[in-house]
């Protein structure tokens, strides 16, 4: 079975503080996708990044950056310098080999950047 | 070009009434997504096409009537629906997942309200 946990419901932060949302996976599969997706206010989901389960280099890419330890089945999202505009749901999904088409959600961390 | 239009972009409807939402891409992509999402939850998937043919329906109550005309639209035709019914109803496509997984591209949702 797949699964995708985001323990964290909200979190609230000051403008430039760093904040990190987890996520932990559960698959069975050898060969998976892990993705974060961000959804503003305005409701279109938008794609941040990609992972397969044969890469386990982290990424940065300009104040994101994501670990990804399959040890631990974690694929943790991690944004620097927090800003205002970084205030969304942020969105947590695997895919496995079973069915590629088919996305796993996790229920989502809502981020609160305050001025 | 990375979009995925949907229209309307809000519709109010009677519980007699038909409508359709229609979703469209240009991005060669030959999988396309419903998902439905109801207030601070994460989106649950509906139904997937891919290449036109329809090849998940996640057990989706038949007033909801998918329809994939070519590679570039998809509709959801509504009949009948339930108050319960409302959400956003959100179009993604991608490439068709075979020996991988491509990231799913969202629309912005029809934000749907049955009356």
């Amino acid at each position: 079975a797949q699964k995708v946990t985001q323990a964290q419901t909200e979190i609230s932060v000051v403008e430039k503080e760093d904040v990190t949302l987890d996520c932990v996976y559960e698959t069975r599969d050898t060969t998976y996708y892990l993705f974060w997706y961000k959804q503003p206010p305005s409701g279109e989901l938008v794609f941040l990044i990609r992972r397969n389960s044969f890469d386990e280099q982290n990424e940065i890419s300009g104040r994101y950056s994501w670990n990804f330890q399959k040890s631990t089945s974690s694929f943790n999202f991690t944004i620097t310098a927090s800003q205002v505009v970084d205030s969304a749901v942020y969105f947590c999904a695997l895919s496995g080999a079973y069915n590629f088409n088919k996305f796993y959600f996790g229920s989502g961390t809502k981020l609160n950047v305050k001025p | 070009d990375t979009e995925v239009t949907q229209t309307p972009k809000h519709l109010v409807m009677g519980m007699t009434n038909k409508k359709s939402l229609k979703c469209e891409q240009h991005m060669g992509h030959r999988a396309m997504y419903w998902y439905k999402q109801k207030a601070k939850k994460p989106p649950e998937l509906m139904f997937v096409y891919s290449y036109e043919k329809l090849s998940i329906n996640e057990s989706v109550p038949s007033r909801f009537s998918p329809e994939c005309p070519n590679s570039s639209l998809l509709n959801l035709h509504l009949h009948a629906l339930q108050p319960e019914d409302s959400a956003l109803y959100l179009c993604a496509s991608s490439q068709p997942g075979t020996s991988s997984v491509s990231e799913q591209f969202f629309g912005p949702g029809t934000r749907l309200t049955v009356l």
